[in-house]
């Protein structure tokens, strides 16, 4: 089975800073030409939302402060220009197979 | 506008049992690999359960032969069995979809399911 393991647990950043979360698997998520990682943001009491896809495909809607660089095992989210909107847990994930699984979370707060 | 909802959480006993369901609008089940991904109170998320396109399911570990995912063509919905109910199994579950190959583009709000005497 595939571990997903984020670094760090916590960080509290200012407004307009940039936010920098690693996510490292225990294996190769390439295949294909693709890298099967995903990024959420989760805010209390919602669902997690769909953030980024295959490490670096912005979904939809999702704001270009958020973006997702990596490839094979290591994977790196990252939120320019912070806003106050953006405190909340934030997961990786890997779909390269079953069992999926996903990092441990890294709450993002406001100092 | 794609939606999920999924319905029949609650307050069970340990080893009881439990069907959720999950409804989603917009897409068939039937197109998709559809999962079911669990998050304890205060936790992280953990994949449940999935089922793909031909059918073929895949559960983790702690709950292979305890739960069983289906769908339902005509009815649209996704389902999960959930027996011999355990106090661990204690999450909100969430209903969630791939778009293609790419998942999990789409998530039902949760329903809560505690498991407690």
């Amino acid at each position: 089975d595939i571990v997903m393991t984020q670094s760090p647990d916590s960080l509290a950043l200012s407004l307009g800073e940039r936010a920098t979360i690693n996510c490292k698997s225990s294996q190769s998520v390439f295949s294909s030409n693709k890298n099967y990682v995903a990024w959420y943001q989760q805010k209390p009491r919602q669902p997690p939302k769909l953030l980024i896809h295959w490490a670096s495909t912005r979904e939809s809607g999702v704001p270009a402060r958020f973006s997702g660089s990596g490839s094979g095992t290591d994977f790196t989210l990252t939120i320019s220009n912070l806003q106050a909107e953006d405190v909340a847990i934030y997961y990786c994930h890997h779909y390269y197979n079953t069992p999926h699984s996903f990092g441990q979370g890294t709450k993002l707060e406001m100092k | 506008e794609v939606q999920l909802v999924e319905t029949g959480g609650g307050l069970i006993q340990p080893g009881g049992s439990l069907r959720l369901s999950c409804a989603p609008s917009g897409f068939s089940v039937i197109n998709t690999y559809m999962s079911w991904v669990r998050q304890a109170p205060g936790k992280g998320l953990e994949w449940v359960s999935m089922i793909y396109r031909d059918g073929t399911t895949y559960y983790l570990d702690s709950v292979r032969g305890r739960f069983t995912i289906s769908r339902d063509i005509p009815t649209n919905t996704l389902s999960l069995q959930m027996n011999n109910l355990r106090a661990e199994d204690t999450a909100t579950y969430y209903c969630a979809g791939c778009s293609g190959d790419s998942c999990y583009h789409y998530w039902g709000p949760g329903t809560l399911v505690t498991v407690s005497s």
